[in-house]
């Protein structure tokens, strides 16, 4: 039952690094997503993902680069690494269909740290 | 434009005692869907209870309860006799229910500290 694999746990980078966060997901669902969380506050939206082929902006993409690999699979890549990039990143899968009592299910989140 | 608002950054509560997290939220649609989260310390994120736009009772899960006031738009979480494993960050957050795959917006969240 492993739900949302995140890979790595941590990582520390320097600035100007790039880095590719992955995820994975075994429940068969359509959508999927990529989520930073700052320190005492809430989600915020990189990119999402309604399906295989296809990905769109959320509320803070600049920076970040997706790759929907196949339905189980979504990356986040970080071309140039900035300090402003520090935080806890999630992934996040649902079954979006119009059934709207479908939650999203979470990883367990990235802790990166830029220097 | 969607909006989730928890005005409480945190809360305290005594163990066994009922606790109420405030969540508002602003939407045009008129069909969406309200959902908790936790956080605990460890960090991951769990789903506690869901409250349809359309749904005419009050969602209940357990010792969670959502109080739904739709003409006021808000959708507070009520955890009844509380544990010390409550302790947590909770978040609100709604979708819209013909949103593009099924995008949420997430409130900044409540934390909850129940003491002993």
């Amino acid at each position: 039952n492993a739900g949302v694999t995140q890979t790595p746990k941590f990582q520390v980078l320097k600035t100007g690094q790039s880095m590719t966060l992955q995820c994975a997901q075994d429940m068969n669902h359509n959508s999927m997503y990529w989520y930073r969380q700052d320190p005492g506050m809430g989600l915020r939206l990189i990119y999402y993902s309604a399906s295989e082929g296809t990905t769109d902006k959320g509320e803070v993409p600049n920076g970040y680069n997706v790759s929907r690999l196949n339905k189980r699979e979504f990356s986040l890549r970080l071309e140039s690494a900035a300090p402003s990039q520090t935080s806890v990143y999630f992934c996040a899968s649902s079954e979006a269909t119009r059934a709207r009592n479908q939650p999203q299910h979470f990883g367990d989140g990235t802790r990166l740290s830029i220097l | 434009a969607q909006k989730i608002t928890q005005t409480q950054p945190g809360m305290f509560v005594q163990e066994k005692e009922a606790v109420t997290l405030d969540c508002t939220y602003d939407t045009s649609d008129p069909s969406y869907g309200l959902f908790w989260y936790k956080q605990p310390s460890s960090g991951e994120m769990i789903f506690l209870i869901y409250q349809g736009s359309y749904d005419q009772q009050n969602a209940t899960e357990g010792r969670y309860s959502l109080n739904f006031q739709k003409a006021r738009k808000s959708a507070n979480l009520v955890i009844s006799a509380s544990q010390l494993g409550d302790s947590a960050m909770y978040f609100c957050a709604m979708r819209e229910a013909f949103t593009n795959a099924g995008k949420s917006t997430f409130g900044d969240g409540t934390t909850l500290t129940v003491k002993p």
